[in-house]
């Protein structure tokens, strides 16, 4: 059974780099040839799309959030790494990672995470 | 990019009762692109309907999706207790693959 788990540093200072990564166990994030993506969740508020990768390291990211993230994959530890740079208190939010349902991009999520609260506070 | 509004923002019915919810495109969706998702607190989300109508693994029947180009429908057709939660829209057709604000649907 494919899981996902997001991990990386709770407490961000403002204008640094929040960093996570997730882990998949259960399958290999090359072998399945699936895309992976993250999304976040403001406390309280609804879901927005980061970006997505495949495993041969092809991207997709949401044109508001391009000029500061990098979405990257890491095939020997099985794992997919999220860097959102000049955070401000608006970055605040619950990151999950998750698998597209197919073996292109536009397919819906149909695992995910738990997710990882991350809150920009200095 | 293509806003997915969500009505109504709160749904208050009691178990057994029907539940329709509706998502509205800014813009023509095609009906492959689009999906359900149900959220309860404290948890990530979880595919209902793919495809617009299609259910995802191990949903029950009494999920329903329906609708094309810009108006789709959620329809739980007997309210059960674990089916009190938020439910989001969410297209993937277009980059950014948006999802609309949710509706509540809450224990009357």
């Amino acid at each position: 059974q494919l899981q996902l788990q997001e991990s990386g540093p709770g407490l961000v200072k403002p204008s640094e780099t929040l960093s996570l990564t997730c882990t998949v166990s259960g399958g290999s994030i090359s072998s399945s040839s699936y895309y992976w993506g993250w999304i976040r969740q403001p406390p309280g508020k609804g879901l927005e799309w980061i970006g997505s990768i495949y495993y041969s390291g092809s991207t997709y990211y949401s044109p508001s959030l391009k000029s500061r993230v990098t979405i990257s994959g890491d095939t020997s530890k099985n794992q997919v790494s999220l860097k959102l740079s000049s955070v401000t208190a608006a970055d605040t939010a619950v990151y999950y990672c998750a698998k597209h349902q197919g073996v292109v991009v536009v397919t819906p999520f149909d695992s995910w995470g738990q997710g990882t609260l991350v809150t920009v506070s200095s | 990019e293509i806003v997915l509004t969500q009505s109504p923002g709160t749904l208050s019915l009691s178990p057994g009762e029907r539940a329709t919810l509706s998502c509205r495109a800014s813009q023509s969706v095609s009906s492959s692109d689009l999906a359900w998702y149900q959220q309860k607190p404290g948890q990530a989300p979880r595919l209902l309907i793919y495809g617009a109508s299609s259910r995802a693994t191990g949903i029950p029947d009494r999920f329903s999706g329906s609708g094309s180009g810009t108006d789709f429908t959620l329809t739980i057709s007997r309210l059960e207790p674990e089916d009190f939660a938020v439910y989001y829209c969410q297209q993937f057709g277009s980059s950014p693959f948006t999802f609309g604000g949710g509706t509540k649907v809450e224990i009357k």
